[in-house]
């Protein structure tokens, strides 16, 4: 399987709304409500913000949202902070017993 | 608090073996399932294998099927991977995570630090 496509970078100032997309196909993100997204640091290991999709796992900022339309899924985080400075992954099912991450986006905030 | 510790990684040459470990602490370790996941120079995450609670299913990427080999050991509160006929492409630092346990969600709600693997000769 392909790696699910995401821009390489974003940006945005504190206090406004940013949105990864993060795009695969019929045979993973369209085909299935199983997405999960990933914030990770520089140096640390990444850390579970959203799953089937939409949902935020507990103790994760209600700042932070996810969406899917086809095959596209997106991470909108609003109310940007300085300390959501990181990189961004999506993962998604693939099938066949597989899952497929994306590349990666680096959020920078101005 | 759920900790994760690998241990095991280094630098092996092309065509050799390693095998990761992951200490499991601060949960049941024997009824989640567990996860393999690495990340190469290129900062890409990349899913490696996975085994349930009772080591099965057990399920492999393509890119180290016949290669590596995923276990547990319940009563050690341990995951392991042997890594054989390594290649230059593995190099990368491994996560062990822990899955969150929805079916086929390949959610992974806690990570240990990673353990670098270098294949170089």
């Amino acid at each position: 399987q392909s790696a699910l496509t995401q821009p390489a970078s974003v940006s945005g100032s504190p206090g406004q709304s940013i949105t990864i997309s993060c795009t695969g196909t019929s045979s993973d993100v369209g085909n299935y409500n199983l997405v999960s997204w990933y914030q990770q640091h520089p140096g640390k290991a990444p850390k579970f913000m959203i799953y089937d999709g939409s949902k935020r796992p507990s103790g994760v900022s209600n700042r932070f949202s996810g969406s899917k339309s086809g095959n596209t899924a997106s991470l909108t985080i609003s109310g940007l902070q300085a300390e959501d400075e990181a990189d961004y992954y999506c993962c998604s099912y693939a099938g066949s017993s597989t899952w497929v991450f994306g590349g990666g986006t680096k959020l920078t905030v101005l | 608090e759920v900790q994760l510790v690998e241990s095991g990684g280094g630098l092996v040459q092309p065509g050799g073996s390693l095998r990761l470990s992951c200490a499991a602490s601060g949960f049941t370790f024997s009824i989640y399932s567990m996860n393999w996941v690495r990340q190469g120079p290129g900062k890409k995450l990349e899913w490696v294998s996975y085994i349930s609670s009772t080591s099965s299913p057990i399920l492999y990427a393509d890119s180290v099927k016949g290669r590596f080999t995923i276990s547990r050991d319940n009563a050690k509160n341990s995951l392991y991977l042997q890594m054989n006929n390594l290649r230059a492409e593995d190099t990368a630092v491994y996560y062990c995570a822990r899955d969150l346990g929805i079916p086929w969600g390949g959610y992974l709600d806690n990570w240990g630090q990673g353990a670098l693997v270098t294949v170089s000769s």
